[in-house]
């Protein structure tokens, strides 16, 4: 079944740096979604962004989609110590809309 | 208030035994899911309703039965427990599983299972 990579497994950086995680895909999809997990929690929806998109933004996300590399990614800019999370793109493809998820990246922001 | 929710938030049970796991949403909407986490954090697509009915039915031991009573409540009731059932499951729920709607997770429950 279609299932997103995310890249790098982990990353660790200094408050106020930028965050890069990627996403890469087998198959055509029809949407790509970024989703965020703190420790002990359930996943929060952050951005989804449709197949005839190339770029979103939300806040301090922006998410770029490149159908062509089938990749995603998603880059927080002026990085917090609360973004300490796993960070999980999932996609859907062909008729279904549920979205597959991937094993995600995880995130450590020190202060 | 709670968007999704789900009880008990950890279950610590012997191999063999039978347990459920109680989900509700009280967002209106219209699809539920089951999803199972394992230590890696792989999210893994259980079940999903639409309105009551099942909509997807991954390749998951039959000793696991999900039930619908309405469409705010998608239960999972596990037979003859494993070891390898040791997982985080989710509930979640979206608008409509027909459209690519956002997913609302609930808390977890982490089973273990001894």
């Amino acid at each position: 079944s279609q299932q997103g990579e995310e890249d790098p497994q982990a990353l660790s950086i200094q408050e106020g740096e930028n965050a890069t995680m990627n996403c890469s895909y087998k198959t055509s999809i029809n949407n790509l979604q970024w989703y965020r997990q703190n420790s002990g929690r359930g996943l929060v929806h952050l951005i989804l962004i449709r197949s005839n998109e190339r770029e979103k933004h939300s806040g301090r996300l922006r998410v770029t989609l490149d159908t062509s590399k089938k990749s995603s990614s998603l880059l927080i800019t002026a990085s917090r110590a609360a973004d300490t999370a796993s960070y999980f793109c999932a996609t859907d493809a062909g008729g279904s809309y549920i979205p597959t998820f991937g094993r995600g990246t995880s995130l450590i922001v020190h202060p | 208030d709670t968007a999704v929710s789900q009880t008990p938030k950890y279950l610590v049970t012997q191999m063999g035994n039978d347990k459920s796991i109680k989900c509700e949403q009280n967002l209106g909407h219209d699809t539920m899911y089951w999803y199972k986490q394992d230590s890696k954090k792989f999210l893994k697509i259980m079940f999903s309703y639409n309105n009551k009915e099942l909509i997807i039915n991954e390749t998951v031991p039959n000793r696991f039965s999900p039930k619908s009573p309405d469409k705010a409540h998608l239960n999972l009731h596990i037979n003859s427990l494993e070891l390898g059932d040791s997982a985080v499951y989710f509930c979640a729920s979206s608008q409509d599983g027909r459209r690519p709607y956002e997913q609302y997770f609930g808390p977890g429950t982490r089973l273990t299972v001894t």
